[in-house]
């Protein structure tokens, strides 16, 4: 069965200290990986992607590393900022259909304290 | 920035009324999708459109309707709305492939109904 699990559920740092995100997946056959971060009441918006090939991607203070051989994911944040305090969803697409699926974690739901 | 558009935002109705949320892109794009999200939970997906005059059902079951009669245009339809249906609704729409992989979201509609 195609899923996604994300780890830790919730998380709670002090501003400015780093921290790192899971994202486990079962889904195949894959066809990317994105992390997306989404604000209280609000839609996702999209950090980063990642396809087979890559295994890191940057966005600013956003590192996402993708693993496709143990099919695990992080999202390394950088000097947390308060503005970081958002759920932030992992979503894997397969590859197996026209419509590309997308398979989409609980997300990690990140506070940070000031 | 996402050129896509949900509305109502917020809205409260009463159990039988018809609602219909808008969601408008003008980005030109041909996958336009609907996702539920529970607070707390991953995004279902419940219907979604190749393009003008194509519309499937999703993932998850939704008594809602939706219809694509216009590109830009994706709106949701609940006949008699009930307190299960209470949720977040979530719009998004996706470039062809070749044209970048990102999926982009509204801001969601929040749906209450007592």
């Amino acid at each position: 069965k195609n899923q996604v699990e994300q780890s830790p559920q919730s998380l709670i740092i002090l501003e400015g200290k780093n921290c790192t995100l899971q994202c486990n997946y079962t889904v195949s056959p894959f066809s990317n990986l994105r992390w997306y971060k989404q604000d209280t009441g609000r839609g996702p918006v999209s950090l980063t992607i990642m396809t087979f090939s890559e295994n890191t991607k940057s966005n600013g203070r956003y590192t996402a590393t993708l693993d496709a051989d143990t099919k695990q994911s992080s999202l390394h944040i950088t000097a947390s900022q308060l503005s970081d305090s958002a759920s932030y969803i992992c979503v894997v697409s397969d590859r197996g259909s026209t419509l590309g699926r997308l398979y989409f974690g609980r997300g990690t739901q990140l506070t940070v304290w000031p | 920035e996402a050129d896509i558009y949900q509305t109502p935002r917020y809205l409260v109705i009463g159990t039988g009324k018809k609602i219909t949320l808008e969601c408008s892109q003008t980005m030109g794009h041909d996958k336009m999708y609907w996702y539920q999200q529970d607070p707390g939970m991953e995004l279902h997906l419940i219907h979604y459109s190749y393009g003008v005059n194509s519309t499937e059902k999703g993932d998850l079951s939704s008594e809602s309707t939706v219809s694509r009669i216009r590109t830009e245009h994706f709106p949701l339809t609940l006949e008699s709305a009930r307190p299960s249906h209470t949720s977040q609704y979530l719009c998004a729409s996706s470039p062809p492939p070749g044209a970048g992989n990102t999926i982009y979201f509204g801001e969601g509609s929040w749906l209450t109904v007592v």
